[in-house]
């Protein structure tokens, strides 16, 4: 199994503050992507990497990707209460279909 | 709003009954996904449709069975589940498989409840 795993389980803070996850996985790997879940809901898509890149930004959001320690982190910066969710990496094998995604991190942030 | 509409939203139903899970995206995508969500888990995938072809069950128990009867539409129907088969059912697609180039397109999920 190629499923990553994340720290911390579950993170709390304030408005304002930045976050960071990581994640681990235990393959090689093509991309990694992070998703976000609001409670109760589906899946979004907030980011992709390829293996071949080392950091990438959209908006407050701050991937790494390390191959060499087979790791990843999501930071989000000047965090806001509408970030409250979970959020998994997900990685794909060479085929693209069988997307597994780590056990997850639940943020809390506080007004 | 999702552009993968899954319907029912909930679903009760007791161990005996027959129901079906639909699942409808109009992005074009030709890879369609099920996946399992148990509370407070990661989603488990379950099934994967590549061009309206079964292309990975991952052990799936029998009870649950998926169907794809266009590129638009994925099923799974459901006969004698078992009250640990409660949990969101969640729809995916993606434009192919390509590598996990392309991201996953979620439902917002149907949440089973047995009886």
């Amino acid at each position: 199994s190629q499923q990553g795993e994340e720290d911390p389980q579950a993170l709390s803070i304030q408005e304002g503050e930045n976050a960071t996850m990581n994640c681990s996985y235990k393959t090689s790997i093509n991309n990694l992507q992070w998703y976000r879940q609001n409670s109760g809901r589906g899946l979004v898509h907030l980011i992709l990497i390829r293996s071949n890149e080392r950091e990438k930004h959209s908006g407050r959001l701050r991937v790494t990707l390390d191959t060499s320690k087979k790791s990843s982190s999501l930071l989000i910066t000047a965090s806001r209460a509408a970030d409250t969710a979970s959020y998994f990496c997900a990685t794909a094998d060479n085929y693209g279909q069988n997307f597994v995604f780590g056990p997850g991190t639940r943020l809390s942030v506080l007004p | 709003d999702t552009e993968v509409t899954q319907t029912p939203k909930h679903l009760v139903m007791g161990m005996t009954n027959k129901k079906s899970l639909k699942c409808e995206q109009h992005m074009g995508h030709r890879a369609m996904y099920w996946y399992k969500q148990k509370a407070k888990k990661p989603p488990e995938l379950m099934f994967v449709y590549s061009y309206e072809k079964l292309s990975i069950n991952e052990s799936v128990p029998s009870r649950f069975s998926p169907e794809c009867p266009n590129s638009s539409l994925l099923n799974l129907h459901l006969h004698a589940l078992q009250p640990e088969d409660s949990a969101l059912y969640l729809c995916a697609s993606s434009q192919i498989p390509d590598g996990g180039k392309s991201p996953l397109h979620f439902g917002n999920g149907t949440r089973l409840t047995v009886t």
